[in-house]
């Protein structure tokens, strides 16, 4: 399993960014796909999910309104549309695979990329 | 949301020892909680999950135990590459997935 983050660099607040994650060394399109983020130095905090087809994805309230994640499976491809940034947004961004088997969703996070760094400043 | 605390912030420990390390929900989260490890400079690595079973490859001095609100994380004897940050993670209330605030572990 390998996830190769990239997309990551420095906005200013407002601005916009996507962030791309690419799977490979299993079946992409059978797995619940994950953004968790974190700021440098802090902890972890859960941003975004889309299930196995792409049918439906769920938001922290944090950035709910603002970010859209979306996949293409017949790249083994998950994004993340990062809209009106701001500073608290600065964090690492990491694309995570769902611990559920052939589209059973678990909610916890077996395996991790990177990481892609996104930072806000002006 | 509920609020998972963790305890200690830190904890400094030699090669050998045993580790102990808690994670309490505000409210319950019945078996739904997992255990990440964070090393210097990577990403995480889950450990444990629902709160008991060990992960795919995690070494058996690794161990989970708890449900509802207390839970604690063992590892049996502490090898120095131990030294990381360890989170706890509920999904108890999914989509809305909390993580703890992170126990530094310090190897003496």
């Amino acid at each position: 399993v390998q996830l190769v983050e990239s997309g990551g660099g420095v906005v200013h607040p407002g601005g916009s960014l996507r962030l791309s994650c690419a799977a490979s060394g299993f079946t992409f399109g059978d797995y619940t796909m994950h953004w968790v983020r974190q700021a440098p130095g802090k902890g972890l905090e859960w941003v975004s999910l889309v299930y196995w087809d792409g049918g439906s994805a769920f938001y922290s309230d944090s950035v709910k309104g603002r970010f859209t994640i979306s996949r293409d499976n017949s790249k083994s491809s998950l994004y993340l549309q990062l809209n009106s940034l701001t500073t608290e947004d600065t964090a690492f961004y990491y694309c995570a695979r769902d611990l559920g088997v052939y589209r059973l969703t678990r909610f916890f996070f077996d395996s991790w990329g990177q990481g892609a760094l996104v930072t806000v400043s002006s | 949301e509920i609020v998972l605390t963790q305890s200690p912030a830190t904890l400094s420990l030699s090669p050998g020892e045993r580790a102990t390390l808690s994670c309490r929900a505000s409210q319950s989260v019945s078996s739904y909680l997992a255990w990440y490890q964070q090393k210097p400079g990577q990403a995480p690595r889950l450990l444990i999950y629902d709160a008991s079973t060990r992960a795919t490859g995690v070494p058996a001095r690794f161990s989970g135990s708890g449900s509802g609100t207390d839970f604690t994380l063992t590892i049996s004897s502490l090898d120095p590459e131990d030294l990381a940050v360890y989170y706890c993670q509920q999904r108890s209330t999914w989509p809305l997935i909390t993580f703890g605030q992170g126990t530094r572990l310090e190897i003496k």
